[in-house]
């Protein structure tokens, strides 16, 4: 199947700072990518849908100014934590499709540790 | 999106076939059934996806009642590498930017 590479795997930052998550499809373009968020023993929650060359689009309750969605190209998107505080470490995970393609892929993820 | 219902957890041997069920009672004509598992602290890994019609790939089965009111998912002849949480999932059409909303899944437990 299709790759898509997350990096970095694990971060721990300090509160207030920033972190900056990268999200690559390696071997197929992908004009939508998602991204999600997942606590321990919980299920994946969807954060937002990156769409390459415009706004991306917010769930419910997550708030766009906190978590900046970038889709620059067609095999990078980025999801930015700003101002971390301890609440926001969670394991958050990408998906991407390719044009055409019935099924979605999901990266290996990144566990945000904010201390 | 249609929602499903899965059991928590099950167990199976080493083996064996492991049959998931999921219930979607409320599928629309147009909407998919895929399957998704993930295995501790990584990526969910795609199974097998289906709309009417019984599936089989190198990694499973998938077989839709004739109404799709329920799938199964059929791993054959499971190994200790299968055990992971395994997602149900209804989305309307295999294209375009529509949303993978995952379940709570089934935790399935693989037993020497």
């Amino acid at each position: 199947g299709a790759v898509v590479s997350q990096h970095p795997s694990w971060v721990i930052c300090k509160s207030g700072t920033s972190v900056k998550i990268e999200c690559r499809s390696l071997d197929f373009q992908a004009t939508t990518m998602f991204w999600y968020r997942q606590f321990p023993k919980q299920s994946l929650m969807l954060m937002a849908t990156s769409n390459e060359g415009s706004k991306a689009t917010y769930e419910q309750g997550v708030e766009k100014d906190k978590f900046l969605i970038n889709h620059a190209s067609l095999t990078l998107s980025t999801l930015t934590v700003t101002s971390a505080h301890p609440e926001d470490s969670s394991f958050y995970i990408c998906s991407a499709r390719a044009m055409g393609a019935a099924e979605a892929f999901f990266g290996q993820g990144t566990r945000l540790t904010v201390v | 999106d249609a929602k499903t219902t899965q059991p928590t957890s099950m167990d199976c041997a080493e083996g064996r076939a492991a049959n998931l069920p999921c219930n979607h009672s409320t599928i629309s004509g147009n909407e998919y059934v895929y399957w998704y598992r993930q295995i501790h602290s990584q990526g969910p890994q795609y199974i097998i996806h289906g709309l009417k019609n019984n599936e089989t790939n190198e990694m499973a089965s998938l077989i839709i009642t004739e109404d799709r009111k329920s799938s199964t998912l059929i791993l054959p002849h499971a190994t200790l590498r299968d055990t992971a949480v395994y997602y149900c999932i209804v989305r309307p059409t295999t294209s375009g930017t529509y949303k993978y909303i995952f379940g709570t899944g089934t935790r399935l437990k693989v037993l020497a």
